[in-house]
């Protein structure tokens, strides 16, 4: 069974620009939730999403977005980009909505390194 | 604000050495914690517990959690090369996949 796939691996923007990563779970998942891991934060989370619709979000502001799509695909964007937002960006499935019934598989990431 | 603290953040030891990893939380509504090693880019999952004093056991590697004093070990015995990694772990908040996680602890097994 393929694992989560994230593309692109890495990514290169300038400030200001926008950007959209993108998640494919692993089948037959669908539960996809996005994290995004730097050295000084660690993992923080971003938002989940279950049968494309956003079920929670975490604490970060409106430029970051995303959206699932029927067939469980995940993408999300940020847009106009910081240099803060350099990061790597983590996506995760699991088959149901609830990670207590089994947990997350993690995808990865898109490295984004913004100049 | 949910809170998840590791202890150690970094730790090098000579490979057959015992490692115990700790992991403390303060969270508003505990579900359950998960331990995850992070190699190169995925962390893979390595233990669930939600249970307080029921030991998790994966070869070499073990687990237990204590409710009461809201922290977690994980411990690996005989070390080898290979378990040189980031630990993490993380609390399952509410009913949703919001994990919160720790900062992780950085391993380094030297032959």
């Amino acid at each position: 069974k393929a694992g989560v796939t994230q593309t692109p691996r890495y990514l290169i923007k300038t400030r200001g620009q926008q950007v959209t990563l993108s998640c494919s779970p692993i089948s037959g998942h669908r539960s996809v939730s996005w994290y995004q891991q730097t050295p000084g934060q660690g993992l923080q989370f971003l938002f989940e999403y279950f049968s494309e619709t956003q079920r929670n979000k975490g604490n970060f502001p409106g430029r970051f977005s995303g959206r699932q799509f029927s067939n469980s695909r995940s993408e999300m964007n940020v847009s106009t980009l910081e240099l803060g937002d350099s990061a790597l960006y983590l996506c995760a499935s699991s088959p149901g909505w609830g990670v207590d019934n089994s947990p997350l598989h993690f995808g990865n990431g898109t490295r984004l390194t913004v100049t | 604000e949910d809170k998840v603290v590791q202890s150690p953040l970094s730790l090098v030891v000579h490979e057959g050495d015992t490692v115990t990893l700790n992991c403390s939380y303060e969270v508003t509504n505990f579900r359950s914690l998960l331990w995850y090693k992070q190699e190169k880019k995925a962390p893979t999952f390595l233990f669930m517990l939600t249970s307080s004093g029921i030991e998790k056991k994966s070869g070499r590697l073990s687990s237990i959690l204590d409710k009461k004093e809201l922290s977690s070990i994980l411990n690996i015995t005989a070390t080898q090369t290979g378990d040189s990694a980031i630990y993490l772990c993380a609390v399952v908040v509410g009913g949703a996949q919001k994990l919160v996680f720790g900062q992780g602890t950085r391993l380094t097994i030297n032959p």
